[in-house]
């Protein structure tokens, strides 16, 4: 079973909040990534890292930002949550190496009123 | 642009085998993961192909043809907790995964 944690599981908050979503492996895995995805459609990549103090923008980052100062903490902050932000967003962690697979958290379903 | 097909839905039987295809199109190609997802849960893994052939995983398999851009996920006796979604995502060059939208697998009795 996989070692990673995401917190909260369920969030609901108020338009113009800031949050952050925590997330954490146990796996000592070098990349870590986090996801967006909505009922029925495909994950979208938010934002990724190879290893501290690295970090990349996916495809939907532009209203989001994340830091890795520590090998197993990658967590993600909406400076000003919209209710265009809810939906379900999944970390996954993936060992070193070009084609490993990932793992993923259980995931935090963010709704936004 | 990159893209992942794969059907929406598809039902079957209990005790059946269903075949659930993907095809792609992406900017290179380093392997192809077939995941499952239940409802409301994480996706985890289930196969992975990086040259063409069958690979067998128990009651599981998955095909590659790289020169088609098509891969299947075959699932035999199938039983009712196998109802879920099944996604397709293939690493393009960048050792980026692109992912498909999911096939919604309702297993009847």
């Amino acid at each position: 079973e996989a070692d990673i944690y995401q917190t909260p599981r369920y969030l609901v908050i108020g338009t113009g909040k800031k949050i952050t979503l925590e997330c954490s492996q146990t796996m000592g895995h070098d990349k870590m990534y986090w996801y967006q995805q909505d009922p029925g459609m495909e994950l979208h990549l938010i934002h990724y890292s190879y290893g501290v103090n690295s970090t990349e923008k996916g495809d939907l980052s532009s209203e989001s930002t994340v830091s890795r100062i520590r090998t197993e903490h990658f967590p993600l902050t909406l400076e000003s949550a919209r209710p265009s932000h809810t939906s379900q967003y999944l970390c996954a962690s993936s060992p070193q190496g070009e084609s490993t697979e990932a793992f993923f958290g259980q995931g935090t379903r963010l709704t936004v009123v | 642009g990159q893209n992942i097909d794969q059907p929406t839905e598809m039902t079957a039987t209990e005790g059946a085998i269903v075949q659930i295809n993907c095809t792609y199109q992406t900017s290179g190609f380093n392997g192809l993961f077939w995941y499952q997802q239940h409802a409301g849960e994480a996706p985890t893994f289930l196969s992975y192909n990086v040259l063409d052939g069958l690979e067998e995983k128990g009651r599981f398999s998955s095909f590659l043809s790289r020169s088609k851009g098509y891969s299947y996920l075959l699932l035999k006796e199938l039983q009712m907790k196998d109802s879920a979604s099944y996604l397709c995502a293939v690493m393009d060059s960048n050792y980026q995964l692109i992912w498909g939208a999911g096939t919604k697998l309702i297993i009847k009795p």
